[in-house]
């Protein structure tokens, strides 16, 4: 495997089941971060990670709980999400936190919530 | 206020036709860096380029160029003589050096199809 990689790829759930995504990168890098796409909205960063620990919490409703065990893989947690949560979600990580750092995308998880 | 203005919603050119994609940015910070990101169907935000503040310079790779105009707070991209494969929604995003982190504040993209 290589780069950034996520499963499931897509995900249908209803809204009192609990499921997480999964991201893993390939990269050695030191920062991982969790973005919302939803259509005809800008891309939104929901939570950063640096170095295993949450940097960036960009007021994400509780019912998302993100989680990095190690520099390589980051979880987001679900549980009872509302229809507009319904949406694809990015998964990125960059070798460092800093600004000057381009982010390597992963393929999303389409999320469908019922 | 948004950092980051992509005006063209959805852009059609035919086969080999030349397409800029417009972006305008907004920022107080000196140091700043942009960003081009290509969006294929499979979803997967490809990387296309990093630009400083600091280096006007523009910069062409193969069919693709960029014009960075700090005068005029843009930074445009051009796709010479487009193919199908150049068909994808493509961001243009901005991080600020004053934040300490890598925050990317993205525009709402540019649908491009390029028609056979």
């Amino acid at each position: 495997e290589t780069g950034v990689t996520q499963t499931p790829r897509h995900l249908v759930m209803g809204m009192t089941n609990k499921k997480s995504l999964k991201c893993e990168q390939h990269l050695g890098h030191n920062a991982m971060y969790w973005y919302k796409q939803s259509a005809k909205k800008p891309l939104e960063l929901m939570f950063v990670y640096s170095l295993e620990e949450r940097v960036e919490n960009n007021s994400v409703p509780s019912r998302f709980s993100p989680e990095c065990p190690n520099s390589s893989h980051l979880f987001l947690h679900l549980h009872t999400l509302q229809p507009e949560d319904s949406a694809l979600y990015l998964c990125a990580s960059s070798q460092d936190f800093a600004p000057n750092y381009e982010q390597y995308f992963g393929p999303g998880t389409r999320l469908t919530v019922t | 206020a948004q950092k980051v203005t992509q005006a063209q919603t959805e852009i059609s050119v035919v086969e080999k036709e030349d397409v800029t994609l417009d972006c305008v940015y907004e920022t107080r910070d000196t140091t700043y860096y942009l960003f081009w990101y290509k969006q294929p169907p499979s979803g997967e935000l490809v990387f296309l380029i990093r630009r400083n503040s600091f280096d006007e310079q523009n910069e062409i790779s193969g069919r693709y160029s960029w014009n960075f105009q700090k005068s005029t707070s843009s930074f445009n991209f051009t796709i010479t003589a487009s193919q199908v494969v150049d068909s994808a929604v493509y961001f243009c995003a901005l991080s600020e050096d004053q934040t300490g982190a890598n925050n990317l504040f993205f525009g709402t993209g540019t649908r491009l199809t390029v028609i056979p």
